[in-house]
């Protein structure tokens, strides 16, 4: 089976813009869950999706949002973007919602 | 909230050592994660475990519930296991279906 693929992998964004980042979970997942790394805060969680319907979410702003599809596929996007939104956004897969997840290789986005 | 404390934060060993590392956590879990990040970003689960101990090849890991501790050790370590290695735990309640809370990584560091 194919893994988990992010896109795009690398991003330069100016302040104030948006960006959109997506997730392929492995096939039959249906759980995708993201999360951001930076060098301060280290891993946190973002939110996560399963069947199309966020079930959970972390303490971000409402700048952060997104959205999964009937595929299982994954959208998250950042609006307004500031310099603190520079980090790797990760996205996880799972068969369901207490299962083992499997990690993508990252989104690594840069704000300048 | 679940609160992860993970020990050494640093630890830099020869090759052919026994390694351990720590992780504490401060609410009832269902399930606590290892995962293994190298240089690059990529990160792969390790293990997943509720109770007891699991092992794979050179790698074990142990939880007890009651003192809310985890072990990770690596035996016969070798350079390839140089990598940042992060425990995670449920957010809240311990439910399965919580997103994760991370401790701050160990970087571990196995010198030939």
């Amino acid at each position: 089976k194919a893994g988990v693929t992010q896109t795009p992998r690398y991003l330069i964004k100016t302040r104030g813009q948006q960006v959109t980042l997506s997730c392929s979970p492995i096939s039959g997942h249906r759980s995708v869950s993201w999360y951001q790394q930076t060098p301060g805060q280290g891993l946190q969680f973002l939110f996560e999706y399963f069947s199309e319907t966020q079930r959970n979410k972390g303490n971000f702003p409402g700048r952060f949002s997104g959205r999964q599809f009937s595929n299982s596929r994954s959208e998250m996007n950042v609006s307004t973007l500031e310099l603190g939104d520079s980090a790797l956004y990760l996205c996880a897969s799972s068969p369901d919602r207490v299962s083992e997840q499997y990690f993508g290789p990252g989104t690594r986005l840069t704000v300048t | 909230k679940n609160e992860v404390e993970q020990s050494p934060q640093n630890l830099t060993a020869q090759e052919g050592e026994f390694i351990t590392i720590n992780c504490s956590y401060s609410v009832g879990i269902s399930a606590l994660h290892w995962l293994q990040q190298h240089p690059g970003g990529g990160i792969v689960s390790l293990f997943m475990l509720s109770s007891g101990k699991k092992k794979h090849g050179r790698l074990i890991a142990t939880i007890n519930i009651q003192e809310k501790h985890s072990s990770l050790h690596i035996t016969a370590s070798h350079p390839r296991d140089s990598a940042v290695y992060i425990c995670a735990v449920p957010m809240y309640s311990g439910g399965g279906a919580d997103g994760l809370t991370f401790g701050k990584g160990t970087h571990l560091i196995i010198q030939p």
